[in-house]
């Protein structure tokens, strides 16, 4: 089974603070995304890597940025967080890049106060 | 501009009888769709997909079918069971773009 791990399931910042959520997966997938998602708008594509090193800008990449150093972990990073960054962000992989389904971690609900 | 919605937010069934949740498309070069199902404090799941060249694919008491003249696709669960409420979203892509586009979301709650 694919396993996608998140590295907290909830977390509370204050406005302006740095925020690093962690995501690692243990199915050797070169791809994997950071989504948001936000009550009747689905999820939406902040940024996605399909390789170490390398990333691409989703729909709303503004104010976070996103590392990936090693095949199985992908960090999201919320640079000077702020109160409309309170979400539920969803980390996920998979094997191809298109027509593939998607393995999603848990999610974290962050909160920025 | 969503590309891709679902227009009820909510659908409340009873236990035993057939669930059809909807999904309509803007984009015609979208030729790959899915269903995913999330539980609270839960991601989403994959459920089942379906491409441009067929109009319908079943598993199990899933299935899922796919009007392409009417951008629209469904997915039917029958019978529904007390399991399958959750929150079921539609995405879609095109075989050129590895981005999946999400629909909103239906909650589907089967009632007892």
């Amino acid at each position: 089974d694919v396993k996608v791990t998140q590295s907290s399931r909830y977390l509370v910042k204050r406005t302006g603070e740095k925020v690093f959520l962690e995501c690692v997966q243990d199915m050797d997938h070169e791809n994997m995304f950071w989504y948001r998602q936000d009550p009747g708008l689905g999820l939406r594509l902040i940024y996605f890597s399909y390789d170490v090193k390398m990333k691409e800008k989703g729909d709303i990449p503004e104010g976070y940025s996103v590392s990936r150093e090693k095949k199985e972990r992908f960090s999201l990073i919320l640079e000077s967080a702020s109160t409309n960054q309170t979400s539920m962000y969803l980390c996920a992989s998979s094997l191809q890049l298109a027509r593939n389904e998607q393995f999603f971690g848990p999610g974290t609900r962050l909160t920025v106060l | 501009d969503q590309q891709v919605k679902q227009n009820s937010p909510s659908l409340s069934v009873q236990e035993g009888r057939i669930s059809i949740l909807n999904c309509d498309y803007t984009n015609s070069m979208f030729d790959y769709f899915l269903w995913y199902k999330k539980y609270p404090a839960e991601g989403p799941t994959f459920l089942i997909s379906i491409s441009s060249i067929k109009d319908k694919n079943e598993d199990g008491r899933f299935t899922v079918f796919l009007n392409k003249s009417a951008k629209h696709l469904s997915l039917h669960i029958v019978p529904s069971q007390p399991g399958d409420s959750a929150v079921y979203f539609c995405a879609a892509s095109e075989s050129s773009n590895y981005q999946l586009i999400w629909g909103a979301g239906t909650k589907l709650i089967i009632k007892p």
